[in-house]
């Protein structure tokens, strides 16, 4: 069935840090995967998205790698600020594009 | 544009009782999705509406219902409600409907005692 998961329910980052989030799909047929970030009391917030035919897409201080092979994404966040702190979710479309399913979930610390 | 609007913030209900949730999508975007969330399940699906139709619907009970009006406003209502649908509803609208770039509204923090 369709699931996907992340490696580490925290991450515990300094100031300045580079953070890496990483997620695992196991719908080798999605063709699309989105990233999230939700603060406290709020819905999630769109960050970045990509396609299954790329591997790569950056934005502003964000980077989201794919890798279809092992079926991994991850989230690079260039000079973590305390801002960042907040739940980070990757999600894939289904098949059909009928839904969008979500990972558990990652929570980054960013201490100052 | 405004985002997605949802209303109320927060709501208290007792068991059995039933709960109607709103959402207005930004303009222009034809497509409402709802989620459910909760610490324990994360977000769950529940439906999609595209153009006043259902297009899925997710593993939810027929308590769950929803409805799309000609505006691509939407409600949700929960019949004879339990203690395990207190949760944070969310709704999320796209333009394309197509599942990309689905954007959040705040949600609506249900409450059921």
């Amino acid at each position: 069935g369709e699931s996907v998961g992340l490696h580490l329910p925290t991450l515990s980052v300094q100031e300045g840090d580079n953070s890496i989030i990483n997620c695992a799909y196991s719908n080798s047929a999605s063709d699309y995967f989105i990233w999230y970030k939700q603060e406290s009391g709020k819905g999630p917030q769109f960050i970045i998205d990509i396609r299954s035919n790329m591997d790569k897409r950056q934005g502003q201080r964000v980077t989201v790698l794919l890798n279809k092979t092992v079926k991994h994404l991850s989230l690079q966040i260039a000079a973590t600020q305390p801002g960042d702190s907040a739940v980070y979710f990757c999600a894939e479309r289904s098949t059909g594009f009928q839904k969008l399913v979500f990972g558990t979930g990652t929570r980054l610390l960013v201490s100052p | 544009k405004a985002g997605v609007t949802q209303t109320p913030r927060y709501l208290i209900k007792t068991r059995g009782q039933q709960v109607t949730l709103s959402c207005s999508p930004i303009s222009g975007h034809r497509s409402v999705s709802w989620y459910q969330q909760t610490p324990g399940q994360g977000l769950q699906f529940l439906f999609e509406y595209f153009s006043e139709t259902q297009r899925n619907k997710g593993n939810f009970p027929g308590r769950f219902s929803g409805r799309q009006f000609s505006n691509s406003r939407s409600e949700m209502n929960v019949s004879t409600l339990e203690l395990g649908d207190s949760a944070l509803y969310l709704c999320a609208s796209s333009e394309r409907g197509d599942n990309e770039k689905l954007f959040f509204g705040s949600g609506t923090q249900l409450s059921v005692l």
